[in-house]
This record gives structure tokens, C-alpha cells and sequence, in this order.
């Protein structure tokens, strides 16, 4: 198992649509996690942050953590082609290092 | 400019030769990670560094794939002997480092990444 699980997609939604993307981790310890969206032919672009649990708001986007669950989710609301593109979830490991492990991202197409 | 910056942006090179590829983090962050992204796949962390010192070189395939960062600024990933396996985009990020737990612990802030390098090896 990964540490970091996320559906690779490709999710289809029409503009205006609300859109869920979601991952499951496998770590316990306290940590943040990352959301990135990443452009073709692009490096990843940072999104949002968060601490283990609780949600947090920034335009149309929201990301939620539920610690019990071991769920991350980033919510797009009101979608926009330009927002199509592939969104990588990370988890942030403690330590010296503080390196990320990625899930596969998932890609995000928003019809006009 | 004020990201990352990598460069090459692409890199073809036949298999058995020698490539480096650099990495011009933001100005002022002290942390430095490489990462190896292959297709379809989110980005798998190689090595770090913190100023010119390496802390972590977990990540790093083979000891083909070098890397250093010889002044604290600027970091070079070399590898040797390629192979057709190598091919992928090699992403570069910084981040800052700030000291936390009445500042005892260092943690790095959320990290910035350049576009990467194409790597084809053929």
C-alpha cells in the first residue's frame, strides 16, 4: 500500500461544477499536507496547506483533512477551465527533512 | 527571476553518457530538494539539502545519480552512465527554514518548485 493513495482520474466535470478531489494516508503522526495543481509541462504550483485535521478556505478552493478517517480532500468550487490540470495531494514527513510523498495526482478537465 | 529555476528544460542524451542538471533555488531559502517524476506518477523525493550540507540522499536510485550544492545556492544533479530508466522529469524545489518548539526543531516551510528538467535517454 502507498502512503499516500489518490484516484488518478481523469474526472470530467462541466464549468461552474463543484468538484471533489480526493486521497487517503496511511500515517498517523501529526503532519501537514499539501495540495498542488500541476500544469502540463510544469513543476507542481503549491495550492493550499494544512495541519492534521480541520478545514481551510482560500477563494473557491477549500481543503478539509479528517484525522479519523485518514482523508484529504480539496473542494473547487465554482470550476473553471482554467482550473483543469492534474492536482497532486502530499504528505509532509516530520523530521530533519520535511520531504513530500506525493500520490499519483489526479487529472481535472473542466468543459466549457 | 523570483522562483525556481531549472535548466535544461529538455535533455536528450544516448544511453551510457553523463548529464547534469541545475537548479537555481529562490533566493534566501536555506532547504533544496530533488525530486524524479516519471509519467503519470506524482513527484518521488531523491535527496535534500540544507545550506551546502546533504541530510538526506535516501531518495537517490543508484549511485549513477550525484548530487551537490557546493555554496549553498546553486545545486547540480549529475548522473552517470545513463540509463533508458533515468528518462523522467527531475523537478527542483526550496523552500524556507524556520525553528520551531521555542526554537529547537527546524521545519521547513511548504516548498516552491521549479518546472523541471525533460530527461530522454534513448
Amino acid at each position: 500500500q502507498k502512503e499516500v493513495e489518490q484516484d488518478p482520474g481523469p474526472l470530467s466535470v462541466p464549468e461552474g461544477a463543484i468538484v471533489s478531489l480526493n486521497c487517503t494516508y496511511s500515517n498517523s503522526a501529526f503532519q501537514y499536507f499539501m495540495w498542488y495543481r500541476q500544469y502540463s509541462r510544469k513543476g507542481p504550483e503549491l495550492l493550499m496547506y494544512t495541519y492534521s485535521s480541520g478545514n481551510k478556505e482560500d477563494g473557491r478552493f477549500t481543503a478539509q483533512v479528517d484525522k479519523s478517517s485518514k482523508y484529504i480532500s480539496l473542494f473547487i468550487r465554482d470550476s473553471q477551465p482554467s482550473d483543469s490540470a492534474t492536482y497532486l495531494c502530499a504528505r509532509q514527513v516530520g523530521g530533519a527533512t520535511n520531504k513530500l510523498i506525493f500520490g499519483t495526482g489526479t487529472l481535472l478537465a473542466v468543459q466549457p | 527571476g523570483a522562483g525556481v529555476s531549472q535548466s535544461p528544460r529538455y535533455k536528450v542524451a544516448k544511453r551510457g553518457q553523463d548529464v547534469a542538471l541545475r537548479c537555481d533555488p529562490i533566493s534566501g531559502h536555506v532547504s533544496l530538494f530533488w525530486y524524479q517524476q516519471a509519467l503519470g506518477q506524482g513527484p518521488e523525493f531523491l535527496t535534500y539539502f540544507q545550506n551546502e550540507a546533504q541530510l538526506d540522499k535516501s531518495g537517490l536510485p543508484s549511485d549513477r545519480f550525484f548530487a551537490e550544492r557546493p555554496e549553498g545556492s546553486v545545486s547540480t544533479l549529475k548522473i552517470q552512465r545513463t540509463q533508458q530508466e533515468d528518462s523522467a522529469v527531475y523537478l527542483c524545489a526550496s523552500s524556507q527554514l524556520s525553528w520551531v518548539g521555542g526554537g529547537q526543531r527546524p521545519y521547513n516551510q511548504p516548498q516552491h518548485f521549479g518546472d523541471g528538467t525533460r530527461l530522454s535517454i534513448l
